[in-house]
């Protein structure tokens, strides 16, 4: 069956140093995201691309960046991680045809900054 | 600005009721809007996908409706079990030329046995 996995799924690190989080799909979607979810604001929408080669910033872009070499993964990099960046962290995908492109999301990266 | 609204943020219910989960948004020129829902600790499973051509989409004991002149989505659900329990998200898309969703905070729900 295809699938979203992201790894690791828990983490620990410090303030300063570059994190990496993996976002790996098994739907040959061309659309990737991700998103972070904190109480209060529900998801927000850091950096999204369409294909191959394709990024663009959302609406909390400052402090990330993405690369996308392959339709399957989107990895995501905190350049120098801070404490405010502690949250859950959910990778999706959508197909690009048609209308009825719906998200489908991974299980989530807990991430702790201490 | 694009916002979509989800009130009221908690709701406990005991078993067997049929319920209404509010969504609202901004701007009626929407494209499609999902529901999802989240169980503690894990990613959210889509549940309804509803066009904006589309009037209400059903699955099993959901239903969902979209009234798009109002702003406002519903999502009903029959008979709830204790399992219903969990965060109801809704997210909406606007623009045919972008695949961006924008959420709500969701709505976590408590059914009592």
């Amino acid at each position: 069956d295809a699938e979203i996995t992201q790894s690791p799924r828990h983490k620990i690190t410090e303030t300063g140093r570059q994190v990496t989080l993996a976002c790996h799909q098994t739907w040959n979607h061309n659309n990737m995201f991700w998103y972070r979810q904190d109480l209060g604001h529900g998801l927000r929408l850091i950096h999204y691309s369409y294909g191959v080669q394709d990024t663009n910033k959302g609406e909390v872009s400052d402090g990330y960046s993405v690369s996308r070499s392959n339709t399957e993964d989107l990895p995501l990099t905190l350049e120098s991680a801070a404490s405010s960046q502690t949250s859950v962290y959910f990778c999706a995908s959508s197909k690009a045809s048609g209308s009825y492109n719906e998200q489908f999301f991974g299980p989530g990266t807990r991430l702790t900054v201490l | 600005k694009q916002e979509v609204t989800q009130i009221p943020a908690a709701l406990s219910v005991p078993e067997g009721e049929n319920l209404v989960l509010n969504c609202s948004f901004t701007d009626s020129a929407i494209y499609n809007l999902q529901w999802f829902r989240q169980d503690p600790g894990k990613g959210l499973t889509s549940l309804l996908l509803i066009q904006s051509s589309q009037r209400e989409q059903t699955s099993g004991r959901l239903n969902a409706s979209l009234d798009k002149s109002s702003g406002r989505s519903t999502l009903y659900i029959a008979a709830s079990q204790p399992g219903d329990s969990a965060t109801y998200l809704c997210a909406v898309r606007w623009a045919s030329g972008t695949y961006k969703y924008i959420f709500g905070t969701g709505t976590r729900l408590k059914v009592l046995a």
